[in-house]
């Protein structure tokens, strides 16, 4: 069965330092993994996805995460954070093992930026 | 400009009635998906179609219903049944059932 754990609820950073949120997942099969980021009272917006082809995988506003198998994790960073990026942020993993390829997430990190 | 859209932004409804929640998307995407999200937990599904004339109960279907006549409509119905409805309802779509998900700008329903 297919899990997605983010170890940390809450993250702060100071504007301009680098942010890391970490997501480990589970699955029997290869995974589709996914970072998703939500503003408030917003729906969901795609950062970037990881499917099976190069294991660092680069998204939109600076954000990149690399697939890590002997790890089973997938952390996301970005090298310097913006005051913009205060957001919840969803790892979201997908495999097509039972047929349904169904979305898993996971329960959210929300950063905080300090200027 | 291709999107989802989802109506009304806000709704509120009083306890024993049934309300509906539009999802509306341009994209030519052939699947749609309901999810509830409620605070510090991750989404939840509640129906998903593949394909018009099609949906499948997801994880917390009860008290709910969906209807999929049109490929770019795919209303929620949130029923009587539904013993905790209050909730931020987000509507999604996707090429097919292997591709990313594109969300929509979601429904924030109070029961009063």
């Amino acid at each position: 069965a297919q899990s997605v754990t983010q170890l940390d609820s809450h993250v702060s950073v100071s504007e301009g330092t680098p942010v890391l949120l970490r997501c480990n997942y589970s699955s029997s099969y290869s995974p589709s993994l996914f970072w998703y980021v939500q503003h408030p009272n917003k729906g969901l917006q795609l950062l970037l996805k990881y499917t099976s082809a190069a294991t660092l995988v680069k998204g939109i506003n600076g954000f990149e995460a690399e697939f890590k198998k002997s790890e089973t994790s997938f952390h996301l960073t970005k090298p310097s954070a913006h005051m913009s990026d205060a957001a919840e942020y969803f790892c979201v993993v997908s495999e097509g093992g039972s047929g349904t390829y169904k979305y898993i997430f996971g329960t959210g990190t929300r950063l905080k930026v300090l200027a | 400009d291709g999107g989802i859209t989802q109506s009304p932004k806000y709704l509120f409804r009083k306890e024993g009635q049934n309300v509906t929640l539009s999802c509306e998307q341009n994209l030519n995407h052939d699947a749609m998906y309901w999810y509830r999200q409620d605070p510090g937990q991750g989404l939840r599904l509640i129906y998903y179609s593949q394909i018009v004339n099609d949906f499948q109960k997801g994880d917390i279907a009860e008290g709910y219903s969906v209807s999929r006549e049109k490929k770019e409509s795919f209303p929620l119905t949130v029923t009587s049944a539904q013993k905790n409805p209050t909730a931020f309802y987000l509507c999604a779509s996707s090429i097919g059932r292997r591709n990313e998900q594109f969300f929509g700008p979601g429904t924030r329903l109070t029961v009063l």
